[in-house]
């Protein structure tokens, strides 16, 4: 059974903060993808990495970051969280070698006050 | 980069009643193309999905239908429950040694009894 974690459910934090967010999948999955999820906009592609220190921009990256150390490990970076930022964040993981399904962690419900 | 283009934005229909959802794609090179479903407070799960070599597929009451020529494709819903209410997102994935997913803006659908 593929699992993709994100290390919290819920998250509230300041103005100017430095927020990570982690995901860990246990698929040895290349692929991994950040998304945030705000009413009306559907899921909007953040950045995307398909292999250790590999990372790409996706639609929105504005004002985040991304660290792929391990391959099992994907991190969003926030570097000064602003109130614009408050949404639900999603990760997702999927294998390379041909077209297959992403599977989503349970999300992280950011609020930034 | 690829847009995906999801209508319509909420669909109500009656027990026993088709659905229908239509997606559009920018980038022809697009060759994936998965649709998941999202319940209320979980995350989203992969229903089914086609590739760019087939022109339609079926699986049990859900079945999709692409047009390559066209860029566009569609799900289909028949004999709805209440049970599928839920918000659907339709997607494009790009596979160029790496897997690029980029998902429409999602359509709410709403099964009454």
């Amino acid at each position: 059974d593929v699992k993709v974690t994100q290390s919290s459910r819920y998250l509230v934090k300041r103005t100017g903060e430095k927020v990570f967010l982690e995901c860990v999948q246990d698929m040895d999955h290349e692929n991994m993808f950040w998304y945030r999820q705000d009413p009306g906009l559907g899921l909007r592609l953040i950045y995307f990495s398909y292999d250790v220190k590999m990372k790409e921009k996706g639609d929105i990256p504005e004002g985040y970051s991304v660290s792929r150390e391990k391959k099992e490990r994907f991190s969003l970076i926030l570097e000064s969280a602003s109130t614009n930022q408050t949404s639900m964040y999603l990760c997702a993981s999927s294998l390379t070698d041909r077209n297959t399904e992403a599977f989503f962690g349970q999300g992280t419900r950011l609020t930034v006050v | 980069g690829e847009n995906v283009e999801q209508h319509p934005s909420t669909l109500s229909v009656q027990e026993g009643d088709s659905a229908v959802i239509k997606c559009t794609y920018s980038d022809s090179a697009s060759n994936y193309f998965p649709w998941y479903k999202q319940e209320l407070g979980k995350r989203p799960q992969l229903i089914i999905d086609i590739r760019s070599n087939v022109g339609e597929k079926k699986d049990q009451r859900i079945a999709v239908t692409l047009n390559k020529t066209a860029k566009h494709f569609s799900l289909h819903i028949t004999e709805t429950q209440p049970e599928d209410s839920a918000v659907y997102f339709c997607a494009a994935s790009i596979n160029t040694g790496f897997q690029k997913l980029v998902f429409g803006t999602g359509t709410r659908l709403l099964v009454s009894p």
